[in-house]
């Protein structure tokens, strides 16, 4: 049972193009999360939002840009990507931010042309 | 540098088989995950191993954590179609999950 939402789906760009992907948990849970998952590679930790505020950045290009409005809904804003950003992006939400049980959405496809 | 590795990175076998997949690694975590990622979805949490030569039991999915709590295995017992998917190994270094380490999966299909 998965109570994380994410859209679209998929997403097709161009490199000049600007989109958002929309994460929303239905969870109660105040911490969430972006992760990229690109073929062959581990899971990377994008951004990490507790009650709204951003704690973690692990060196994202600025082209990513994340927005928490509230602790049920996150997005992530994208701007002149490049091809090698394709990847399916993941959002996660938990009740804290300690380690513990992480509920992920079904991720969005992005192929960037 | 990849910190968790996995092995096989793909394995195919029939229904009725027995298989084990492994997680690597030369750091030592505090705790270990498993996850499984079907086609089309996010990962699952499975089971978290805690205690160096821990062994969890999941119907018939096992799971053990190494005695220098470096490494991890998973078994699964008369795969079924239904174990199809992505199993992630992440080891844990920390509270938070800025400390959660993914290896890059083992890709499993279960042939009917």
């Amino acid at each position: 049972e998965t109570g994380v939402t994410q859209t679209p789906r998929h997403l097709v760009m161009g490199m000049t193009n600007k989109k958002s992907l929309k994460c929303e948990q239905h969870l109660g849970h105040n911490a969430m999360y972006w992760y990229k998952q690109s073929a062959k590679k581990p899971l990377e930790l994008m951004f990490v939002y507790s009650l709204e505020e951003r704690v973690e950045n692990n060196s994202v290009p600025s082209r990513f840009s994340p927005e928490c409005p509230n602790s049920s809904h996150l997005f992530l804003h994208l701007h002149t990507l490049q091809p090698e950003d394709s990847a399916l992006y993941l959002c996660a939400s938990s009740p804290g931010t300690s380690v513990e049980t992480q509920y992920f959405g079904p991720g969005t496809r992005l192929l960037v042309l | 540098t990849q910190l968790l590795e996995q092995s096989p990175q793909f394995l195919s076998i029939q229904e009725g088989e027995n298989l084990t997949v492994y997680c690597n690694s030369s750091s030592v975590f505090s705790s270990l995950q498993w996850y499984r990622q079907e086609p089309g979805e996010g990962p699952v949490l499975l089971v978290t191993v805690v205690t160096g030569g821990e062994v969890k039991k999941l119907k018939r999915l096992t799971f053990q954590f190494g005695d220098a709590r470096k490494d991890s295995s998973l078994h699964i017992t008369a795969a079924q179609p239904g174990d199809t998917g992505l199993y992630l190994c992440a080891g844990v270094r920390g509270t938070s999950y800025d400390k959660v380490i993914f290896g890059p999966g083992t890709s499993l299909s279960v042939i009917p």
